[in-house]
């Protein structure tokens, strides 16, 4: 199994400025990715982080508004700039570890709730 | 693209059981899974099962597939009051690691 921790868990953010959320995982996974709730919603795939290139981008969600870092396999940042108050969501960072023993599994962390005044 | 789809709601009684279901689109499927969200809380993975099977127990929690259909659902037995929370259908294809989530089912358990 893995253990996924995320940071900050809760912040309260003003208009304009961008925050970074940080998440590590307590072992190596092949792919992570990064996921939007918004309030009273499911989840929306953001994108995946590739380690050692540019992040993978799902349709509705670009580079400059959603910068993701994967510097290595343990770990990845996923910035949310210029918010709006229609950026207040729960930000979840998930991995898997397709390709270990594991097989197929995904994880989740406790998420990052966001909320933009 | 990938469709899940689920029922908004469920309430049920305590100590009696409960049965979420799921259909999706995807034919590719392989894994399918379910997750718990409680209030406040992320993503808890309780149980998945490769698109060969038809069913998997894992003690209070039975899932069933019908591929042929492409219906996934999750029994819960002896529903406690601890088991009020939202519960995500999420499908996975092949080794690509993205999934596509349901809508999520509220189940609240009155006592």
């Amino acid at each position: 199994s893995a253990v996924i921790s995320q940071k900050p868990s809760r912040d309260i953010c003003q208009r304009g400025t961008s925050l970074t959320i940080q998440c590590q995982v307590d072992s190596q996974v092949t792919m992570m990715f990064w996921y939007r709730q918004q309030p009273g919603q499911s989840l929306t795939l953001i994108a995946t982080a590739n380690q050692g290139s540019e992040a993978t981008y799902e349709s509705g969600f670009v580079i400059d508004k959603f910068p993701i870092s994967r510097p290595n396999l343990t770990f990845s940042t996923l910035t949310v700039s210029n918010m709006s108050p229609e950026d207040s969501s729960i930000y979840l960072c998930s991995a898997s570890l397709a390709g270990t023993g594991d097989g197929n599994t995904i994880y989740f962390g406790e998420g990052s709730w966001l909320t933009v005044v | 693209g990938e469709d899940v789809e689920q029922s908004l709601f469920l309430s049920v009684r305590e100590g009696d059981s409960s049965v979420i279901n799921c259909t999706y689109t995807d034919s590719s499927s392989t894994y399918l899974y379910w997750y718990k969200q409680e209030p406040g809380a992320g993503l808890q993975l309780l149980t998945y099962i490769f698109s060969n099977m038809d069913m998997k127990q894992d003690q209070r929690l039975t899932v069933l597939l019908n591929k042929k259909d492409k219906h996934l659902s999750l029994r819960i037995a002896d529903t406690q009051t601890g088991d009020s929370a939202i519960y995500f259908c999420a499908e996975k294809e092949g080794n690509a690691g993205k999934s596509t989530f349901g809508d999520g089912t509220t189940l609240t358990v009155k006592p």
